[in-house]
């Protein structure tokens, strides 16, 4: 069974900061994983995802993740914050084409002037 | 024009009540999900559908049902609500498997009294 952590409902940092968004998995076999975002009264959309190619994936407005199967982490970090990241994102894995996805529970990020 | 739609995006309701959600898209996929989204508990996954003769359960089905009227259309009931069925709810698409990037409508907030 696949099940995705992530440490810290709230993060908060001030614009121009580093973003940290952590994401731990678990999986039986070789996962595929996934970065959602979903800003005030939208739907969720993709961020980015890792389907087994590199280990580093760049994905939208400057996000990116690094998979670390040693760690079993799909952190997501962004160099420099803009008010604009403010939303909720959600880390999500999945095992194989055949399966469905499972969400985390999501970890909304404040930005600070 | 939205690839994934809902209607109602809004609605407040009595307990007790029969209730339908529904889901269109536009994208040409098979695949198509419903969700529940509750404060600090994520996206949990209620019924899912592969195609148009394939429903599944998923997660959290008690108090639900489904149709698959179209390979556009995904329909979600609620045969007699309860306040705990409040909460935001949300249709997606995704092409073939759990690689795949999943497209989400933009959310229907159900209120039960």
């Amino acid at each position: 069974a696949q099940s995705v952590t992530q440490l810290g409902s709230h993060v908060s940092v001030s614009e121009g900061a580093l973003v940290l968004l952590r994401c731990n998995y678990s999986s039986s076999v070789p996962p595929y994983l996934f970065w959602y975002v979903q800003y005030p009264n939208q739907g969720l959309q993709l961020l980015l995802k890792y389907t087994s190619a590199a280990t580093l994936v760049k994905g939208i407005n400057g996000f990116e993740a690094e998979f670390k199967k040693s760690e079993t982490s799909f952190h997501l970090t962004k160099p420099s914050a803009h008010m604009s990241d403010a939303a909720e994102y959600f880390c999500a894995v999945s095992a194989s084409s055949a399966s469905k996805i499972i969400f985390g529970s999501g970890t909304r990020l404040s930005i600070r002037p | 024009d939205a690839d994934v739609t809902q209607t109602p995006r809004n609605r407040i309701t009595k307990t007790g009540k029969r209730i339908m959600l529904e889901c269109s898209q536009t994208k040409g996929h098979d695949r198509m999900y419903w969700y529940r989204q509750d404060p600090g508990l994520g996206l949990r996954l209620i019924y899912y559908s592969f195609d148009v003769k394939d429903i599944n359960k998923g997660e959290i089905s008690d108090g639900y049902s489904v149709s698959r009227q179209a390979q556009a259309k995904f329909s979600l009931s609620l045969e007699s609500a309860i306040p705990n069925q409040t909460a935001l709810y949300f249709c997606a698409t995704s092409d073939t498997g759990g690689a795949d990037t999943q497209y989400f409508g933009p959310g229907t907030r159900l209120t039960v009294l």
